[in-house]
């Protein structure tokens, strides 16, 4: 049964803590993005990546960081200096980045700052 | 500057009648349309797309339209049904990758 798994679905962020969210798909998919949502907003881009050990910023992606070692796997760090982490994480993936490729999206995981 | 615009926050439709929502968008080097539909806390779910060199494409319920000269498409739903309560995500495709709208909230009137 294929498809995105994200984990945790809720996590809880201390002030100036670093805290990551983990994204893994089975669909043998070659790209992955992370997306972030804030209530009455669309998706914005924040990191992609078309291939295992690259990846490029999106529009925002001050205050994380990524990482690409495994196709399957697309982890997301969510650092203390991203000021408003406060959001919906949504992890997607298409099989190569392609121009006219559909995007298939996770369940998301919600980041809340205590 | 938002280059995809959804102008709509919500929408309410009585449940077998249709549904039309609208986007609208700026850049002209989109080539690639997408519809998304989103229920709370969930991932948004593929709805369906269309290539800038169509003006129609057709899905069961589902219909998306495309007017490039006005930088203008929509999705028809008929008819409509309480599932489809959701918000809808139009997305566009660039060079940078998708860009979304900010969404609109359908919401089915039993």
């Amino acid at each position: 049964d294929g498809g995105i798994t994200q984990s945790p679905k809720y996590l809880f962020r201390k002030e100036g803590q670093n805290v990551t969210l983990s994204c893994e798909q089975n669909l043998n998919h070659d790209a992955m993005y992370w997306y972030r949502q804030d209530p009455g907003q669309g998706l914005r881009l924040i990191y992609y990546s078309q291939i295992v050990n690259d990846f490029q910023k999106g529009d925002i992606a001050e205050g994380y960081s990524v990482s690409r070692e495994k196709k399957e796997s697309f982890p997301l760090t969510v650092t203390s200096a991203q000021k408003n982490p406060t959001a919906f994480y949504l992890c997607a993936s298409s099989i190569y980045g392609g121009p006219r490729e559909t995007q298939y999206f996770g369940p998301g995981t919600r980041l809340l700052v205590l | 500057d938002q280059q995809v615009k959804q102008n709509s926050p919500s929408l309410s439709v009585q449940e077998g009648r249709i549904s039309i929502l609208n986007c609208d968008y700026t850049n002209s080097m989109f080539d690639y349309f997408l519809w998304y539909k989103k229920y709370p806390a969930e991932g948004p779910t593929f709805l369906i797309s269309i290539s800038s060199i169509k003006d129609k494409n057709e899905d069961g319920r589902f219909t998306v339209f495309l007017n490039k000269s006005a930088k203008h498409l929509s999705l028809h739903i008929v008819p409509s049904q309480p599932g489809d309560s959701a918000v809808y995500f139009c997305a566009a495709k660039g060079a940078d990758g998708l860009t979304f709208g900010k969404g609109t909230h359908l919401i089915i009137q039993p």
